[in-house]
């Protein structure tokens, strides 16, 4: 089966402390997207990548990093620098030019107190 | 700066009872227009991409229509199963720009 996959699900962690969401696709897309849902906003850009070894922030990327090592996996790091990490995590993905469709993950909730 | 707006926020139907969500945007040059479905909880799920005025696409129950302002997603003899928040996105034509600017969606209730 084609698709995302993130993980985990669920993801606690207390304030102070950094923490690595997982995005993997199979899709064979060159694109790859984060993005940050809070209530009563539309998603918001935090970084993408279109090729390997490449990315570049969006409008939040502050107190966010990432890596583009394989074409397949976008791993997120939300570091203690950003303010209010509380959020539905999705991360997507796009064939690239030839295709602009974004295809979403399930996504990440994370929680932090 | 590019602006997508949605109305009604929210809208409850019967069972049956057609009706059309709206999607308002502003944008240098429209590369696209998307629509996708969000269940609670899950990520969005695509619909529809719209390109130009004047093009619709159809699935199922819904139809998109696209204008040089605007987008419509209508419902037709709608389902419990149609119930969902509706997201529109709109996407810049700049190559390069890969940047989605998303509205704050339309959350539907089809009521039995």
């Amino acid at each position: 089966d084609g698709g995302i996959t993130q993980s985990p699900k669920y993801l606690f962690r207390k304030e102070g402390q950094n923490v690595t969401l997982s995005c993997e696709q199979n899709l064979n897309h060159d694109a790859m997207y984060w993005y940050r849902q809070d209530p009563g906003q539309g998603l918001r850009l935090i970084y993408y990548s279109q090729i390997v070894n490449d990315f570049q922030k969006g409008d939040i990327a502050e107190g966010y990093s990432v890596s583009r090592e394989k074409k397949e996996s976008f791993p997120l790091t939300v570091t203690s620098a950003q303010k209010n990490p509380t959020a539905f995590y999705l991360c997507a993905s796009s064939i690239g030019e030839t295709g602009i469709e974004q295809y979403f993950g399930p996504g990440t909730r994370l929680t932090v107190t | 700066e590019d602006q997508v707006t949605q109305s009604p926020e929210a809208l409850r139907l019967q069972e049956g009872e057609s009706s059309s969500l709206n999607c308002s945007y502003t944008v240098s040059g429209l590369r696209g227009l998307f629509w996708y479905r969000q269940d609670p909880g899950k990520g969005p799920e695509f619909l529809f991409t719209l390109y130009s005025a004047g093009e619709e696409k159809e699935k199922e129950r819904l139809k998109a229509t696209l204008t040089k302002k605007e987008s419509f997603l209508h419902i037709t003899a709608p389902k419990p199963e149609d119930s969902a928040t509706y997201l529109c996105a709109v996407r810049r034509a700049n190559f390069g720009n890969e940047k989605l600017t998303f509205g704050t969606g339309t959350r539907l209730t089809i009521i039995p």
